[in-house]
């Protein structure tokens, strides 16, 4: 069964620091990896999808990596700001059929002014 | 705008009464998923559907029905709510098995008492 682990569970962090946020999956038969924002009470935005043949994916100040073989994906984020604020949650497509997501707990990301 | 629409956002219901959450998309996506989220528990898949006419168990079915009712719209129905059903519903669907990732309604956040 996949499981998805998320490394740290909270993060607290000033301002204009650039960070990393930890996922690692347990088995390494997935189609993609897509990371989410989810921010207090609201749904989940899609930020970066990673599929199993690529290293890595970028979008303005964040890249996300992908090592299929260890089974481990970060999240970087560049020049953080208060407005990063929010739960970051990482997400397997798995090879079972119909596609579906095995999820991680989440990172919970705190910047301060 | 393009997306996944869920209604209701909000719904309070006493133990034992009935509901059913709607979902509909307009992406022309195959397939479609209800997740829930419960806090320590991260998201866990309730049912799907790979394609129109079809569902299929997830991680969490009991206490669940679902009906894909045209490629459009999956509808997630509790006959009998229990305190243990109190969370938040995400609906999400995806194009061809997930290979373009998947995409999330707003959520409906559901108490039962």
């Amino acid at each position: 069964k996949q499981e998805v682990t998320q490394i740290p569970a909270a993060l607290s962090v000033p301002e204009g620091e650039n960070l990393v946020l930890n996922c690692s999956f347990t088995d390494s038969a997935i189609y993609n990896l897509q990371w989410f924002r989810q921010d207090p009470g609201k749904g989940l935005t899609s930020l970066l999808l990673i599929q199993s043949s690529q290293r890595e994916q970028t979008s303005g100040r964040l890249n996300a990596s992908l090592d299929k073989s260890s089974g481990r994906s970060t999240l970087y984020i560049a020049a953080s700001q208060p407005g990063d604020s929010a739960t970051y949650l990482c997400a397997v497509s798995v090879l079972q059929g119909a596609q579906k997501l095995v999820f991680g707990q989440g990172t919970r990301l705190t910047i301060n002014p | 705008n393009a997306g996944v629409t869920q209604t209701p956002k909000f719904q309070v219901l006493k133990t034992g009464q009935s509901m059913t959450l709607q979902c509909a998309q307009d992406m022309n996506h195959n397939s479609m998923y209800w997740y829930r989220q419960d806090p320590g528990m991260g998201l866990r898949l309730i049912y799907y559907s790979a394609s129109e006419g079809t569902t299929d168990k997830g991680e969490v079915p009991n206490g669940y029905n679902v009906s894909r009712l045209n490629k459009r719209e999956f509808s997630l129905r509790l006959e009998s709510a229990a305190p243990s059903q109190t969370s938040v519903y995400f609906c999400a669907s995806s194009e061809d098995r997930g290979l373009r990732g998947y995409t999330f309604g707003s959520g409906t956040r559901l108490t039962v008492v």
